[in-house]
This record gives C-alpha cells, structure tokens and sequence, in this order.
C-alpha cells in the first residue's frame, strides 16, 4: 500500500531556532514531491518542488532533501519566525499527476 | 497573482439540498483538474479527476453519484455535491497542475451541511 508519513505531527519551537520537519513515502515510483504550507481553513501554497532526479531544492530559508531510494524527504527552514505558523505538507506525485499527501505537520513558532 | 479560483469560499446548507462548487484556473488551459477533500486533522485524499471534454474519473469509495463533476471546459471544472448530509461537511480543494511544474490550488471551500 502507498503511504506517506510525516513525523512529528506537530512541533513547536522558539523563534529563531531551526524547524526540521520530516517526510517517508513508501513506493519509490514517484515524479515528484512537494512541500506545501496550509494556514487554517485556507488553501494550499506550494513551498518546493523537487524532480525525483533531484537531491535538494532551496528557497530562502528554506531547503529540502529528497533521497527517493529510501524514501525519504527532510524540510528545513532555518531561523524560524511567528509568521512560519502553519501546517506543512509533503505530497508526492504518483501516476497520472495524482498527488498523495501525508497529514502534515503543525508548527507553532512562538516569540 | 492567483492560478486557480475556487468559488465559494464557504457555504453553509441543510441537509438534502445540492451544493456546486466552481474551480476556474485564470492563466491557462487545463485539460485536468483534480478535486481534493480534507477532514479535519486529516490530510486531503484524492476525490477524482475532472477532464476536459469527457467523463470524471473517480477514487475508490468515492460516489459518482453524489459528487458530480462536469469539466465543460479548458478553464472551469466544477464539483456538485447532491444531497448533501452532514457527513458531507468538509474542506473541498481543487487543483492544476500546469506541465512539468507543482500543482496549483484554489483556496478551497468550506462546506457545512445542517
């Protein structure tokens, strides 16, 4: 079965510390995965995007790995602050652009 | 600017009556739109895939009967729930996914049965 897991379910941190957040997907057979960003009750931003031939992609603060052979994706964002607040999901991409998601992580970043 | 629009933002509705939902994407043709649904403190699961010109293809366990899709063209897909029972109540999220690229979303809509 295809399952993708994100660890922890939720996090909360100081401001300014580093947010590590964590993403396993079973099937290697991906196109691709993503990071996105929900705010509560609104929809999705998409964070990163990382092509199965890829290792890592970097925006900013953030950066993300990807090691599709043990099925594993890390986000990083660096220097956390008040406005990371949300709940991060990782989604890859299977056959036919189906996007299957984990249940995301809840991140607080307090001041 | 937005890709995607996504109307209404929330609805409120009793019990048996029938609820559309429009996805619009604003800068280009999409051939395919997927229809999300997310409960709460779950993650979104795949409903269906809503394509251009011809029949939606639906998710296991998901009624094609009660979530009608008709993607009547290249830029408006929309998803009607039927008779609609407070278990209906839930987050619905479209998306596009432009070639080679991450999919866009809409802001999805709210939707609470009574």
């Amino acid at each position: 079965k295809q399952e993708v897991t994100q660890i922890p379910a939720a996090l909360s941190v100081p401001e300014g510390e580093n947010l590590v957040l964590n993403c396993s997907f079973t099937d290697s057979a991906i196109y691709n995965l993503q990071w996105f960003r929900q705010d509560p009750g609104k929809g999705l931003t998409s964070l990163l995007l990382i092509q199965s031939s890829q290792r890592e992609q970097t925006s900013g603060r953030l950066n993300a790995s990807l090691d599709k052979s043990s099925g594993r994706s890390t986000l990083y964002i660096a220097a956390s602050q008040p406005g990371d607040s949300a709940t991060y999901l990782c989604a890859v991409t299977r056959r036919w652009g189906k996007l299957q998601f984990g249940a995301g992580t809840q991140v607080v970043v307090t001041p | 600017g937005a890709v995607v629009s996504q109307h209404p933002s929330w609805v409120i509705c009793k019990s048996g009556t029938s609820v559309k939902i429009e996805c619009r994407s604003l800068d280009f043709q999409a051939t395919t739109m997927f229809w999300y649904r997310q409960f709460p403190k779950q993650s979104l699961m795949l409903m269906a895939t809503s394509n251009e010109g011809s029949k939606a293809t639906y998710e296991q366990g998901v009624e094609k009967d009660k979530f009608l899709i008709n993607h009547a063209s290249l830029t408006l897909s929309t998803l009607t729930v039927t008779s609609a029972h407070p278990e209906d109540s839930s987050f619905y999220i479209c998306s596009v996914p432009l070639e080679g690229g991450p999919l866009h979303f809409g802001n999805g809509t709210r939707l609470t049965v009574t």
